[in-house]
């Protein structure tokens, strides 16, 4: 079974652009959360989407925006980017069914660069 | 002050050391404790989950859990230079269906030839 993708693998922008990364989960899995990872703050929680809608929101500005796709297929964008927006972009995909625990399985990650 | 702390690291052992990783946390409301393990250019993948107080081996990793002192930690018994890696701890509660996960900054583990 193939495993979680990410376009693009690497992406350089420039402050004030906008940018909209693609994550497609495992075959089956009906969750996707999103996750940034940078040196200082570590991984973090962005949102998580189930059949379309949003489940789970972490702390982040309304700049961070994402969607679901009727086939899991899910996306991300970032509006007016910043310096700090610089970071490794994470995609998880999971089962969905709300058990008590579930694994998420993580894709390779898109490395955002803002200059 | 952060809600899961971790020692960055990075941490260095000579081949078939036992390694001991460990993360404290704050929220109370944490029931299920996870580790990761993330390579260089490549997303975390999970290593082992605990629900419950007390040690869950599998091979060569026992994740303990303490949550009276609020205290995790994974050991890796006879470690090899092929888990050098980034080691995530992370930790989660349910809350009306939706699961949040909050994730250590992780320690980067150096395993010596």
């Amino acid at each position: 079974k193939a495993g979680v993708t990410q376009t693009p693998r690497y992406l350089i922008k420039t402050r004030g652009q906008q940018v909209t990364l693609s994550c497609s989960p495992i075959s089956g899995h009906r969750s996707v959360s999103w996750y940034q990872q940078t040196p200082g703050q570590g991984l973090q929680f962005l949102f998580e989407y189930f059949s379309e809608t949003q489940r789970n929101k972490g702390n982040f500005p309304g700049r961070f925006s994402g969607r679901q796709f009727s086939n899991s297929r899910s996306e991300m964008n970032v509006s007016t980017l910043e310096l700090g927006d610089s970071a490794l972009y994470l995609c998880a995909s999971s089962l969905g069914s709300g058990g008590a625990i579930e694994t998420q399985y993580f894709g390779p990650g898109t490395r955002l660069l803002v200059l | 002050q952060k809600e899961v702390e971790q020692d960055p690291g990075p941490l260095s052992v000579p081949e078939g050391a036992i390694v001991s990783l460990n993360c404290t946390y704050s929220n109370s409301a944490f029931q299920y404790f996870m580790w990761y393990r993330q390579y260089s250019r490549k997303g975390p993948e999970l290593l082992m989950y605990t629900y419950s107080s007390g040690n869950k081996e599998d091979g060569r990793f026992t994740a303990q859990v303490d949550k009276s002192s609020k205290y995790i930690s994974l050991f890796i018994r006879d470690s090899q230079p092929s888990d050098s890696a980034t080691y995530l701890c992370a930790m989660s509660w349910m809350d009306t269906g939706r699961r949040a996960l909050t994730f250590g900054s992780g320690t980067r583990l150096q395993v010596q030839p």
